[in-house]
């Protein structure tokens, strides 16, 4: 069964201090892996697509990269304003051309000034 | 700006009325998809459609809720009866597939609160 699954829960950082997220995920053949951002309130925002394996996408203090099992999302000196949920998601082979994706749970991160 | 938009953003109803939740997808995009997202099971996919065909809704309540496409610029979710355990954020995204992959671009949700 096509899984996905995100560590940690929940992280806390100070201003400044680099972290990586993780998302590990299980799929009978990979078709793209997606990272989105979640404000409270808010739909989740589209940040980075990866294809294959040792990809890697920038975006101001994020950094995404992709190896055969799983992503990280680094975010480099982190602001408050990096407050947010941030969801990974894969597109699976066996999709076919339907778009739908496999969603993990999250992450929230807290950036303390 | 192209974006999705979704009406109402907000709803409050008692138990056993009729809820509908719509959703403009992005121009051009031939997918939409309906979620929900609570905290305890986070999103979860409900129905998807492309070229306003439907192709999966087995993520919902068959016998309460009900998704349909009537043109390319409208989707519409219902729930009759709509019960408390309904309460939560439904989402609307919509994709393009004739890309390499299908990112999808969320509307900005209705809040459903069933009492």
């Amino acid at each position: 069964e096509d899984q996905v699954t995100q560590s940690p829960e929940a992280l806390r950082l100070q201003e400044g201090e680099s972290s990586s997220l993780n998302c590990s995920y299980t799929v009978s053949g990979l078709r793209g892996l997606f990272w989105y951002r979640q404000d409270p309130g808010k739909g989740p925002e589209f940040l980075f697509t990866l294809y294959s394996a040792g990809e890697e996408k920038e975006k101001e203090r994020l950094k995404a990269t992709l190896t055969k099992k799983e992503s990280f999302l680094h975010i480099t000196a982190p602001k408050p304003e990096d407050s947010a949920t941030y969801l990974c998601a894969v597109q699976a082979d066996g999709s076919g051309n339907t778009g739908k994706l496999i969603f993990g749970q999250g992450t929230t991160l807290q950036v303390k000034p | 700006d192209a974006r999705v938009t979704q009406t109402p953003r907000d709803k409050v109803t008692e138990m056993g009325q009729e809820v509908t939740m719509r959703c403009q997808p992005i121009l051009g995009h031939n997918t939409v998809f309906w979620y929900r997202q609570t905290m305890m099971q986070g999103l979860e996919l409900l129905a998807y459609f492309r070229n306003r065909a439907p192709l999966d809704d087995s993520g919902m309540p068959k016998d309460r809720f009900s998704a349909e496409m009537p043109d390319a610029t409208l989707a519409t979710l219902k729930i009759q009866p709509s019960e408390p355990r309904d309460s939560a954020v439904y989402f609307c995204a919509s994709g393009s597939t004739s890309g390499r992959t299908n990112e999808q671009f969320f509307g900005p949700g209705t809040r459903l609160t069933v009492l």
